[in-house]
């Protein structure tokens, strides 16, 4: 069935530091994905997302770019900020089930 | 402002006493689903509505009903709670099943607590 794998974390930067987490997945024909933040006692946002192969979804200085030769997803950022930590989930939408599917989530903590 | 709105924010409870989580929204959306977090597990999708009256099961529906008599609220309902129901559990709606250009709109969550 349809599945999201994505980085275990915890993930600990530096303020200003690169962020990568890595988002893989598994589904049939051609699904939306998505990577949705949840800040500390809120519900989740949506990020950003990407509809079909090659999209790039950008917002708030983060990205990721559906690749579908490598079934992946993986969110980056050039500058991290202390305000950015959270914990992030990679989902995808529309594959064999007609649901909104999420990886395990990855914490990110930024130190000063 | 669009919300989606859970009530209670955290409730501790004992087994067995039949507990509600009421979840509104104003947006008008038609979809709306309820999913629980556990840690090392992400959210995981108990119940959904496509519409009124109109419900179906997600991947852990075991102690759980719902129902969607109007379109604005999708109470959730654990009948006789256990502990392994003890969890953070979210409602979110959208505007339609068809995520591919309408993101899900979540609550801020319920934490449950079951003695």
């Amino acid at each position: 069935g349809d599945s999201v794998t994505q980085m275990e974390g915890p993930v600990t930067l530096s303020e200003e530091a690169f962020l990568t987490i890595n988002c893989t997945y598994t589904a049939t024909g051609y699904p939306s994905l998505f990577w949705y933040v949840q800040y500390p006692g809120e519900g989740l946002q949506l990020l950003l997302k990407a509809t079909k192969a090659d999209d790039k979804g950008s917002n708030k200085g983060f990205e990721a770019t559906y690749r579908k030769e490598t079934t992946s997803f993986h969110l980056e950022k050039g500058s991290v900020q202390v305000s950015d930590s959270a914990v992030y989930f990679c989902a995808l939408y529309g594959g064999a089930t007609n649901k909104l599917i999420f990886g395990t989530g990855t914490l990110l903590a930024v130190q000063p | 402002e669009a919300q989606v709105t859970q009530n209670p924010r955290y409730l501790i409870t004992v087994t067995g006493k039949k507990l509600t989580v009421t979840c509104s929204q104003n947006m008008n959306h038609e979809y709306m689903s309820w999913y629980r977090q556990d840690p090392g597990l992400g959210l995981r999708q108990i119940y959904y509505s496509m519409n009124v009256e109109v419900t179906d099961k997600g991947d852990v529906p075991e102690g759980y009903k719902v129902s969607r008599k109007e379109k604005r609220n999708f109470p959730l309902i654990l009948e006789s709670p256990s502990p392994n129901q003890t969890s953070l559990y979210f409602c979110a709606s959208s505007f339609s099943g068809g995520f591919g250009n309408q993101p899900q709109h979540f609550g801020d969550g319920t934490r449950l607590s079951i003695l």
